[in-house]
């Protein structure tokens, strides 16, 4: 149980194009979404919490209208990279938490990105 | 503001050697603690938490992990490693705020 998927896997894009990644919960419902991004050899940096049905709180430093969140149902939240520049290139991971009172997130498998 | 640091950055141990990854975490309230694992090319897997009740925690693949309040420390234990738990592993924190915040990681690296 407790599974979340993210597609794509990974994405090349040329710069100044968008991208939307997504992430998803199977097998459970997440009231709260979370997205990091990680770079290489280094921890995860979280950069935004997506609550269902309302708007995503951001951490200082990440440009929301870069980043666009959207988390429209229980299972599924999106974040799209709008007009990417090489230097959005990572890996961006998602989690999902199952707001069962136990406070655990559980993580996709992340979205290379790499942005010509 | 929370903060959660890992004394090893990188480690290099041969089979059936012990292991202790270090962690320290800075904040004054209640807080979850849990410990990540990363395995090459693969997403991060839970390997155990902490929420309350007795400080010595067991999780997945022989792993445990010690609360210790007074050190502010979840240190990740293991008394004998295998070359599959190369991988990296994460310590973090959630205080009230109920977001993770990270260490910097720690890779290790199992000798046959």
């Amino acid at each position: 149980g407790a599974v979340v998927s993210q597609h794509p896997s990974w994405v090349i894009c040329k710069s100044g194009t968008s991208v939307k990644i997504e992430c998803r919960s199977l097998d459970f419902q997440a009231t709260t979404m979370f997205w990091y991004r990680q770079f290489p050899k280094q921890s995860l940096m979280l950069m935004a919490t997506s609550n269902e049905g309302s708007k995503a709180t951001y951490e200082q430093g990440v440009e929301k209208d870069k980043f666009l969140i959207n988390h429209a149902s229980l299972t599924l939240s999106t974040l799209t990279v709008t007009s990417a520049h090489p230097e959005d290139s990572s890996f961006y991971i998602c989690s999902a938490r199952d707001g069962t009172g136990v406070d655990t997130q559980y993580f996709g498998p992340g979205t290379r990105l790499t942005v010509l | 503001a929370q903060s959660v640091s890992q004394h090893n950055h990188h480690v290099i141990l041969s089979e059936a050697a012990s292991l202790e990854l270090g962690c320290n975490y800075s904040y004054g309230g209640t807080v979850n603690l849990f410990w990540y694992v990363q395995y090459p090319g693969q997403h991060l897997q839970l390997l155990l938490k902490y929420f309350s009740g007795d400080p010595l925690v067991k999780g997945i693949k022989g792993f445990e992990a010690e609360f210790i309040k007074s050190k502010f420390s979840f240190n990740l234990r293991k008394p004998s490693v295998q070359w599959s738990d190369t991988a990296e592993y994460f310590c973090a924190v959630n205080g009230n705020t109920g977001k993770l915040i990270f260490g910097q990681g720690t890779t290790l690296q199992v000798k046959p």
